[in-house]
């Protein structure tokens, strides 16, 4: 099955400095990925739709300074969290759709842990 | 308005019992797809099953089944004889159009733990 593969799993950070998280479509093209922020005991909330070659869409809320998306190319989409603080200190969570698929689900990476200190 | 809801914010059941997980959902599309995920408490997603709106029969896969009245805009998973490691959050959640772009909305999700 399709494997999205994201780094770094897990990131403690000082509040100032920002944080690179990577999201990786290891054996399909992702024209599009998605990166969600789940808070604990809480839903994923959709951040922003990455789409390879152009800009990211935001959701209404979301800080587009604050959260850079990169989708480079068509296997690698990145977020940084730019100068972190501790209310964002959160679950980030990407996923990438593989088309071709007869159902269509999103395939997800394993998640980043950002702790801001 | 919430697009998808989930009114079980949590459930307990007797292990190799039969559970239903309840969603419903608000979509003017006529053209969109559901899903199930599943949530343990090591933050992964995985997915479950997948439902299309001009589906005509209910989805199914292994122990999970979606019981799809569209008409009722509902989508409840039914899980079969649970087992212990169903224990986990389930994430309903939808696709609304048919772009590659559509974007895939969770409801607020259920705890599941099952007894032994």
């Amino acid at each position: 099955g399709a494997v999205v593969s994201q780094h770094p799993s897990w990131v403690i950070c000082k509040s100032g400095t920002s944080v690179k998280i990577e999201c990786r479509s290891l054996d399909f093209q992702a024209t599009t990925m998605f990166w969600y922020r789940q808070f604990p005991k809480q839903s994923l909330m959709l951040m922003a739709t990455s789409n390879e070659g152009s800009k990211a869409t935001y959701e209404q809320g979301v800080e587009k300074d604050k959260f850079l998306i990169n989708h480079a190319s068509l296997t690698l989409s990145t977020l940084t969290v730019t100068s972190a603080h501790p209310e964002d200190s959160s679950f980030y969570i990407c996923s990438a759709r593989a088309t071709g698929f007869a159902n269509e689900k999103l395939f997800f990476g394993s998640g980043t842990q950002l702790s801001v200190l | 308005a919430q697009k998808i809801t989930q009114t079980q914010p949590g459930m307990f059941v007797q292990e190799k019992e039969a559970v239903t997980l309840d969603c419903t959902y608000d979509t003017s599309d006529q053209s969109y797809g559901l899903f199930w995920y599943k949530q343990p408490s090591s933050g992964e997603m995985i997915f479950l099953i997948y439902q299309g709106s001009y589906d005509e029969q209910n989805a199914t896969e292994g122990r999970y089944s979606l019981n799809f009245q569209k008409a009722r805009k509902s989508a409840n998973l039914v899980i079969s004889a649970s087992q212990l490691g169903d224990s986990a959050m389930y994430f309903c959640a939808m696709r609304e159009g048919v772009s590659s772009a559509s974007k895939i909305i969770f409801g607020s999700g259920t705890r599941l733990s099952i007894r032994p």
